[in-house]
């Protein structure tokens, strides 16, 4: 049981150029997440998805897609990576059922940066 | 609207001395609160939660926290601090909204620093 697996561990990109961030769970979880945090900002969401087929724009979507590709994938994009995207990127994922706002767990992350 | 409040950005203790790091929230609905850890260079870990049960949860490597409603207030504790407790440590309170897949909302961090 892997929990919350994210590729790449790191990532250096030029500016303009595009990514994809890969995020995957064996945990059976309806809902997924992703953050990026920066030094003094804490964590700050980017999208979600409530469930397999729907994703929702969090606080800081500009610049950023996300595909829900089944119930255990949710990739995020970067299609032309500016500088300010450098940041480390977590993805989350819980059970959310029950009317239970369940506990999210986090995978080790993503640390990109753009140059 | 909500919000999660951290007081203190750094902390700093010596080793065997008390740990509190300070958490206040604003809901308008009983609240679901979690504090988790993150240590260098990884996730986030789920120390404790508070799910209206017993307002005194106690969680993972000896950490402790109680909800006060009449403070707001959800802070953690540990009697005696150990150098591997340095890390960063988050306060989070669900949505305050009806149904399923509430989002959490997040403190900026407190960092913990043990000093030998």
């Amino acid at each position: 049981n892997a929990g919350v697996t994210q590729t790449p561990k790191f990532q250096v990109l030029k500016t303009g150029q595009s990514m994809t961030l890969q995020c995957a769970q064996d945990m059976n979880h309806n809902s997924m997440y992703w953050y990026r945090q920066d030094p003094g900002m804490g964590l700050r969401l980017i999208y979600y998805s409530a469930s397999e087929g729907t994703t929702d724009k969090g606080e800081v979507p500009n610049g950023y897609n996300v595909s829900r590709l089944n119930k255990r994938e949710f990739s995020l994009r970067l299609e032309s990576a500016a500088p300010s995207q450098t940041s480390v990127y977590f993805c989350a994922s819980s059970d959310g059922t029950g009317g239970v706002p369940y506990e999210q767990y986090f995978g080790p992350g993503t640390r990109l940066t753009v140059t | 609207a909500q919000s999660v409040t951290q007081l203190g950005s750094h902390v700093s203790v010596s080793e065997g001395a008390l740990v509190l790091l300070r958490c206040n929230y604003s809901s308008s609905v009983p609240p679901y609160l979690f504090w988790y850890v993150q240590y260098p260079n990884q996730g986030l870990q789920l120390l404790l939660k508070y799910t209206s049960a017993a307002t005194l949860v106690k969680g993972i490597n000896g950490f402790e926290a109680e909800f006060k409603k009449s403070e707001t207030s959800f802070h953690l504790t540990k009697p005696s601090a150990h150098m591997s407790d340095a890390a960063e440590y988050f306060c989070a309170v669900s949505e305050a909204r009806a149904g399923n897949n509430r989002k959490l909302i997040w403190g900026l961090g407190t960092s913990l620093a043990v000093n030998p």
